[in-house]
């Protein structure tokens, strides 16, 4: 089982739409979850973070944490085409200083 | 506020030979973490570097080595090229508070390509 886990393929989005976006996570006891953007030859920029249960909001983007079913979601609203780019989760396992990363999904809006 | 920087950009190398990777840290921070990213694929964790010392080490040979300076800067060194070591090479900097690791912060990363 992998750590990090990003199963859905591209996602195409028409511009103005809701881009959602799950990954889920094996380790239990994780705590802190992160959401980076890449844009294509560049490297993650940092867009959430999130710590407990519930919703965190950001400008256009909304975190979800659900540690009991070990997922985490992002939401981008009123989607542009300047967020088509792949969004990486991120986990930091118990007692790690490392990230594990997922995949990655890529994001594609359609203007 | 001078974030984190990486040099070189890109580099080409061929098989066998050594290679030298260097991060300057986000202002502020003392942590330094370096991972490999091949095409398509998430970040891997390599190792962290606190206190001029490797903190922790993920799943990658012993080829891999790397050191932190006083100042924080940090070099990833690579010996022995292989193929297979082609990717982009990412540097994260943060910063530990009573013993908490706080985000990290990714630098512009360095492509390799190693022939």
């Amino acid at each position: 089982q992998k750590e990090v886990e990003q199963n859905s393929g591209p996602l195409s989005v028409p511009e103005g739409a809701i881009a959602s976006l799950n990954c889920t996570y094996s380790d239990r006891g994780s705590q802190s979850f992160f959401w980076y953007r890449q844009y294509s030859g560049k490297s993650p920029e940092l867009i959430m973070s999130i710590y407990s249960n519930g919703d965190k909001e950001d400008g256009r983007f909304t975190a979800q944490l659900n540690k009991a079913s070990q997922y985490v979601s992002l939401l981008i609203r009123d989607s542009q085409p300047s967020d088509s780019a792949t969004y990486l989760c991120a986990v930091n396992p118990p007692g790690n200083n490392r990230l594990a990363f997922g995949k990655g999904n890529q994001v594609v809006v359609i203007p | 506020d001078a974030g984190v920087t990486q040099s070189p950009t890109h580099l080409i190398k061929t098989r066998g030979q050594q290679v030298t990777l260097r991060c300057s840290p986000k202002s502020g921070h003392d942590t330094v973490s370096w991972y490999q990213q091949a095409l398509g694929q998430g970040p891997q964790f390599i190792f962290q570097y606190y206190e001029e010392e490797e903190r922790q080490r993920g799943n990658f040979p012993d080829r891999f080595s790397g050191h932190q300076f006083p100042n924080y800067s940090s070099e990833l060194n690579v010996n022995a090229l292989l193929l297979g070591d082609s990717a982009l090479y990412l540097c994260a900097s943060s910063l530990v508070v009573a013993g908490y690791q706080e985000t990290q912060y990714f630098g512009p990363g360095t492509r390799l390509l190693v022939l």
